[in-house]
This record gives C-alpha cells, sequence and structure tokens, in this order.
C-alpha cells in the first residue's frame, strides 16, 4: 500500500525567502509522486508530478521537487515565496505503470507569507 | 476543456433531508473520484469509479451515501438522509491515464 507523509501542517515563512515543503512516501513498487495546491474556496490543481527519469521536476509558479529514492522524499521547493504562494499544498503518491491507479493524499500543509 | 464540472457549487440543507451531487468528468477520461474533505479528516477518498464501474467503495461512511455513475460523463452522490456531521466540500476528480488527477471546484455541503 501507498501513502505519504507531510511533516508540518502550517509552513510560515517571509515574502522572498526559500519555501520548503517536507513530503515523504512510502510505497511498496516504484510510485508515481505528486504536489497539488488549494487556494481557498477552490479545488485542487496539480503543481507538479514525478513519474519516471529525471529526479528534479519542474512545475507550475516556479515550484520543483527533487524524488529521493534514498530517502523516500519528494520535498517541494521555491526560491523565492510570493504573497500569491500562500495557499494549502498536498503531496500524492500512486503506484507506477500504466493504467488505472489510485491517488493517496497527506494530510497537507498550510503555506503562510508574511510581508 | 471545461475541466470537471460539479454542481451544486453550494447546498445547504436540514438535517434528514436527501442531498444529491452533480459531476461531470473530463471528456475522455475513464476513472472517476468522489473525496470529502473537511477540517478534522482532511481528503478522504469515498468512491471510485472506472470506465462507469464502481472499483473500491470502502471510504463511503455509511449505508446513506450511495454513488453511481450511468454514464462515462456523468456521476452522482447521493446522501439519504442527510446529518449535520455530512457538512464538508465534495470534490470531484477525473483521471485519463497518468497525467494525475484533475479536480471540479467542488460542492459545500451544509446541513443544518
Amino acid at each position: 500500500a501507498q501513502s505519504v507523509t507531510q511533516l508540518g501542517s502550517h509552513v510560515s515563512v517571509s515574502e522572498g525567502a526559500l519555501v520548503l515543503l517536507r513530503c515523504n512516501y512510502s510505497s511498496s513498487v516504484p510510485p508515481y509522486l505528486f504536489w497539488y495546491v488549494q487556494y481557498p474556496n477552490q479545488g485542487l490543481q496539480l503543481l507538479l508530478k514525478y513519474t519516471t527519469g529525471a529526479t528534479l521536476v519542474k512545475g507550475i509558479n516556479g515550484f520543483e521537487a527533487e524524488f529521493k529514492k534514498s530517502e523516500t522524499s519528494f520535498h517541494l521547493t521555491k526560491p523565492s515565496a510570493h504573497m500569491s504562494d500562500a495557499a494549502e499544498y498536498f503531496c500524492a503518491v500512486s503506484k507506477g505503470g500504466t493504467g488505472f491507479q489510485k491517488l493517496v493524499f497527506g494530510t497537507g500543509t498550510r503555506l503562510l507569507v508574511s510581508p | 476543456d471545461a475541466g470537471v464540472i460539479q454542481s451544486p457549487r453550494h447546498e445547504v440543507t436540514e438535517m434528514g433531508q436527501e442531498v444529491t451531487l452533480r459531476c461531470k468528468p473530463i471528456s475522455g477520461h475513464n476513472s472517476l473520484f468522489w473525496y470529502r474533505q473537511t477540517m478534522m479528516r482532511g481528503l478522504e477518498l469515498l468512491i471510485y469509479f472506472n470506465n462507469n464501474v464502481p472499483i473500491d467503495d470502502s471510504g463511503m461512511p455509511e449505508d446513506r451515501f450511495s454513488a453511481k455513475m450511468p454514464n462515462a460523463s456523468f456521476s452522482t452522490l447521493k446522501i439519504q438522509p442527510s446529518e449535520p456531521r455530512d457538512s464538508a466540500v465534495y470534490f470531484c476528480a477525473s483521471n485519463g491515464g497518468f497525467r494525475g488527477y484533475t479536480f471540479g471546484s467542488g460542492t459545500r455541503l451544509t446541513v443544518v
């Protein structure tokens, strides 16, 4: 079975500071990994995903994440936070491969950005 | 591409009433998922369909909850009778392969 753990339900940064949101996964098979963002009163939007190949993946809005198999991690980073980045971020995992796969979400991390 | 369309966006109902939430997935997507989001429990997967067939409904909290997918372009989630603890945001998502899910904007349900 797959699972993800997001460390820290809330992360606070200043505008312009580095953003680091942590995600560790558990999977018995090679995983596919995802980060989603949810703005207030909206649905979840895909930020980026890792399936195979390059372990450093770039997403929208300047975010990127690195798949580290040895650490079972997929942390999300952004060099410089903007006020507009304030939202809730969800890490998710599924089994790799083609065909239908269920996505399992973490509990989310709320990013707060102060001026 | 209009995305995943959910209706209504907001629903307020009295305890004991039947509630029906609707979802239109993205055309060509063959998997559909219903999630519930609350402050206390986060995102919970209620049920999912593949090619209109329910695959796993183990997340459905009680027999008061039921979901159908009569065709590839429509799904419903029904709660009968509704209770205040059912108040949550209900999301529908569809997936057409391995590009990640596309979520609808959700239905905010309030049961008073």
